[in-house]
């Protein structure tokens, strides 16, 4: 199956840091999704990008399918950005099984 | 944007009992739901697909008969973990995905934490 490996797999900002959590997929995909998960586990979607950039408010991300990494970009980092954040992805001809990353633990103290 | 609602949010049960799990869409159908489960400190390992009307597809090791799986309408899909052990405490979580421009996005539940004493 396709391997999903973030970088960092821990991170802790001084808050209004900057940080870039990067994802590396070994095989062509239709989706990649990066999603946060807050302290009570739930998920919340931050960006659908299969390729291209996209920016909400202080996050943004970049895919660039034919290399096979996506890139998110925490700007001016609150402590409300703690939490998990995953990237994952859904292998071309998969349907829509999303496979998960490690996550990248993040920290942001005050 | 969309909503999956899974209930209930916690549960405590003891083992041997079968407890049920609710994910609902709210506001779209879901043809095809995905469960999920996940160990502290750890990534989400998919368990099954939830296709409306049919069989669920599940995941290779993971227990067909101990993790009932029903997908009765398009907006509602259940999972029951039945005679649970300690071992099944995790917490599992839902999603379905909902088109949007002309792409797939995948919209998941609030989760549920299971623990059985």
């Amino acid at each position: 199956g396709i391997q999903v490996e973030q970088s960092p797999p821990d991170l802790i900002l001084q808050e209004g840091a900057n940080s870039t959590l990067r994802c590396n997929f070994s095989d062509s995909v239709n989706n990649l999704q990066w999603f946060h998960q807050n302290p009570w586990g739930q998920l919340i979607n931050l960006f659908y990008i299969p390729s291209g950039t996209k920016q909400n408010g202080r996050l943004s991300a970049t895919t660039v399918a034919t290399e096979r990494y996506s890139l998110l970009y925490i700007s001016s980092s609150q402590t409300t950005d703690s939490g998990v954040y995953f990237c994952a992805v859904v292998r071309a001809a998969a349907g829509n099984k999303l496979t998960f990353g490690g996550g990248t633990r993040v920290l942001v103290k005050p | 944007g969309a909503v999956v609602s899974q209930h209930p949010s916690r549960v405590i049960c003891k083992s041997g009992t079968s407890v049920k799990i609710e994910c609902r869409s709210l506001d779209f159908q879901a043809t095809t739901m995905f469960w999920y489960r996940q160990f502290p400190k750890q990534s989400l390992m998919l368990m099954a697909t939830s296709n409306e009307g049919s069989k669920a597809t599940y995941e290779q090791g993971v227990e067909k008969d101990k993790f009932l799986i029903n997908h009765a309408s398009l907006t509602l899909s259940t999972l029951t973990v039945t005679s649970a052990h300690p071992e099944d405490s995790s917490f599992y979580i839902c999603s379905a995905s909902h088109r949007e421009h002309g792409g797939n996005t995948i919209y998941f539940g609030e989760g549920s934490w299971l623990t059985v004493v």
